[in-house]
């Protein structure tokens, strides 16, 4: 139980243009979904939190213009990457909870974007 | 600030040579201490969740124990595939994840 998958696991674009990473909970309904990039050899930084039909809370320092999030329902929440530049390149992460608090986060196998 | 410090960053260890993984925290108010493997080119996956000073999870060769200060997670007779990364995270008021910056280990045969 509780998995979570990701669409797609690499994507390769040019500079300008925008990307959409998907983040589906399998077999459970997600109230709380996730949003993590991860750098090589570092840990995963938090970019922003997406609750079910409300607006997605962004980290200091993630452009929410940029990085938009979609939570359209309990088991699917969508990351587009707009106007991609190559520093934009990174392993992309999202994870779910079943609901706030004290609940285990499980990830996703991530999505490896490439902006040439 | 709420802090999460993983040691040793690297560990190389021989198949059946038993060791242990640190993480040290400081929190607030602890709402959940996690461990999960990461291998890599995947996202990370679920070892276990921690809640009270005192607890123990086990899961075949590894054991996660928890202080008021620290964590560790032992891992006994070691085999080539549990070589990986290895990360601790806190659960914040909020339900966001503060992650260290991971033990990877390496198991030899």
């Amino acid at each position: 139980g509780a998995v979570v998958s990701q669409h797609p696991s690499r994507v390769i674009c040019k500079s300008g243009t925008s990307v959409k990473i998907e983040c589906r909970s399998l077999d459970f309904q997600a109230t709380t979904m996730f949003w993590y990039r991860q750098f090589p050899k570092q840990s995963l930084m938090l970019m922003a939190t997406s609750n079910e039909g409300s607006k997605a809370t962004y980290e200091q320092g993630v452009e929410k213009d940029k990085f938009l999030i979609n939570h359209a329902s309990l088991t699917l929440s969508t990351l587009t990457v707009t106007s991609a530049h190559p520093e934009d390149s990174s392993f992309y992460i999202c994870s779910a909870s079943l609901a706030t608090s004290t609940d285990t986060q499980y990830f996703g196998p991530g999505t490896r974007l490439t902006v040439l | 600030e709420d802090q999460v410090t993983q040691s040793p960053e690297a560990l190389r260890l021989q198949e059946g040579e038993s060791s242990s993984l640190n993480c040290s925290y400081t929190v607030s108010g602890l709402r959940g201490l996690f461990w999960y493997r990461q291998d890599p080119g995947k996202g990370p996956e679920f070892l276990f969740t921690l809640y009270s000073a005192g607890e123990e999870k086990e899961k075949e060769r590894l054991k996660a124990t928890l202080t008021k200060k620290e964590s560790f997670l032992h891992i006994t007779a070691p085999k080539p595939e549990d070589s990986a990364t290895y990360l601790c995270a806190l659960n914040q008021a909020g339900t966001a994840l503060i992650f260290g910056k991971g033990t990877t280990l390496s198991v030899s045969s």
